[in-house]
């Protein structure tokens, strides 16, 4: 069974970094028809997607986050995380990371997420 | 971006009736190589994250109850659920896959009238 996982600090101070990872069961992160993302969801609002990770190609990041935000993969222990740097206040959300499905060089829909992980920024 | 708007935001149906949210993308998102509609439909209950219901606009997910179903084209879609049951009171989110950045729709909260 396949499961994603996140973890990582609830309270993160402003202008610091915060620091997820996802742990994934079940299948590798390598696997050549998945790819992985971050998205989160502040309280009582809409999804944001904020970039993913694939073996086989480069991280991705929405322009809207892009200069703040870093995903990357460790292989060695099927985890990939997230770091965003200078957090504020609109930082806090509930953050998902989710696995999506990928096929002929086209990144597709989100089939998987892990339960979320509830981050707040506040000194 | 591609802005993805829903409406209504909110509605209430009664049990065993049909419920209808659309979903209107401000470009479109059907791939003209391979004739397909790059938007995906997905359920959100209180507490849960995000579960796919629909892919490619009208393939319903593996597991998925076959009252859920999608239709739609290019720039307008929809999401039908049948014979409305206690347990669909959820969140509905539409979401394009047709270029980054991956946009979501605001979401309609589906509940019992």
């Amino acid at each position: 069974q396949v499961q994603l996982q996140e973890s990582g600090p609830g309270l993160v101070k402003p202008s610091q970094t915060l620091s997820l990872t996802c742990t994934v069961s079940g299948v590798s992160i390598s696997s050549d028809i998945y790819y992985w993302s971050w998205i989160r969801q502040p309280a009582g609002k809409g999804l944001e997607w904020i970039g993913r990770f694939y073996a086989s190609d480069s991280p991705y990041y929405n322009p809207s986050l892009k200069s703040r935000v870093t995903i990357s993969g460790d292989t060695s222990k099927n985890q990939f995380s997230l770091k965003v740097t200078s957090v504020t206040a609109a930082d806090t959300a509930v953050y998902y990371c989710a696995r999506g499905s990928y096929s002929a060089w086209q990144y597709n829909w989100f089939d998987l997420w892990g339960q979320g992980t509830l981050v707040t920024v506040s000194s | 971006d591609i802005v993805m708007t829903q409406s209504p935001d909110s509605l209430a149906v009664s049990l065993g009736e049909r419920a209808t949210i659309n979903c209107k993308s401000s470009q479109s998102v059907l791939y003209s190589s391979n004739n397909k509609n790059y938007l995906a439909w997905y359920q959100q209950k209180p507490g849960q994250p995000p579960k796919l219901l629909i892919y490619w606009a009208s393939n319903r997910e593996s597991g998925v109850p076959d009252r859920f179903s999608g239709s739609g084209s290019g720039t307008d879609f929809t999401l039908t659920i049948s014979n409305l049951q206690a347990e669909d009171v959820a969140v509905y989110y539409c979401q394009e896959y047709y270029t980054t950045p991956y946009t979501f729709g605001q979401g309609t909260k589906l509940e019992i009238k």
